[in-house]
């Protein structure tokens, strides 16, 4: 079974400073990626998805993550936060191929300071 | 389109008393999850299942807990009797085949326990 760690669990940045969020997995096979994001009070929402081809992926609000096969990451990354960037990340992978069935991280929480 | 649909969005009730969570999925989707989401655990999952069977409900944490998929459009998650431990949110997710397990979440159902 695969697992899914997120090293930093709160993170607090000021307005317009870059963000590096990890997301570490473990799984011997190849996978589906995922992050979603969680604003305050609402559901998650998908932020960006990689299932093969480019490993840097593009997605939403300025996010971006790249896939790093040999240290099986995939970090989340945006040049420069803004305080509606606030909300809690998960990463979520699963087994390409399989049942699909996702394993989550348990979240950053992300503080941005106007 | 509608998104995932739940209901109630707010339960409070007092413990011992039946809950019963409802979801409604997106229309052609084949798989739906339930999610609980607490501050100790982060989001678990309960049950999954495909084409409205249950594949997997090792997530389910005891007897207390059951939940039906009757038609591809309807999930009901039970709770009886139910516990102050119980309180959380849970949250339905559904996906389609070929979308390698992207998960639309619904806007979550927020159960208090008293």
């Amino acid at each position: 079974a695969q697992s899914v760690s997120q090293h930093n669990h709160h993170v607090i940045l000021s307005e317009a400073a870059s963000l590096e969020l990890g997301c570490n997995y473990s799984y011997g096979g190849t996978v589906n990626l995922f992050w979603y994001v969680q604003y305050p009070g609402q559901h998650l929402q998908l932020l960006l998805k990689y299932f093969s081809g480019d490993p840097l992926v593009k997605g939403i609000k300025g996010f971006e993550a790249e896939f790093i096969k040999s240290k099986f990451s995939f970090n989340l990354r945006k040049p420069s936060v803004q305080w509606s960037d606030t909300a809690e990340y998960f990463c979520a992978v699963n087994a390409a191929g399989g049942s699909y069935i996702p394993t989550f991280g348990r979240g950053t929480s992300l503080i941005v300071h106007p | 389109d509608a998104g995932v649909i739940q209901s109630p969005r707010h339960e409070v009730t007092e413990m011992g008393q039946e809950v019963t969570l409802r979801c409604k999925p997106i229309s052609g989707h084949n798989s739906l999850f339930w999610y609980r989401q607490t501050m100790m655990r982060g989001l678990e999952l309960l049950i999954y299942f495909n084409n409205n069977v249950p594949i997997d409900d090792s997530g389910m944490p005891e007897d207390r807990f059951s939940a039906k998929m009757p038609n591809a459009s309807f999930s009901t998650l039970k709770i009886q009797p139910s516990e102050p431990r119980d309180s959380a949110v849970y949250f339905c997710a559904s996906s389609y085949a070929s979308g390698f397990g992207e998960l639309f979440f619904g806007e979550g159902s927020r159960l208090t326990v008293l």
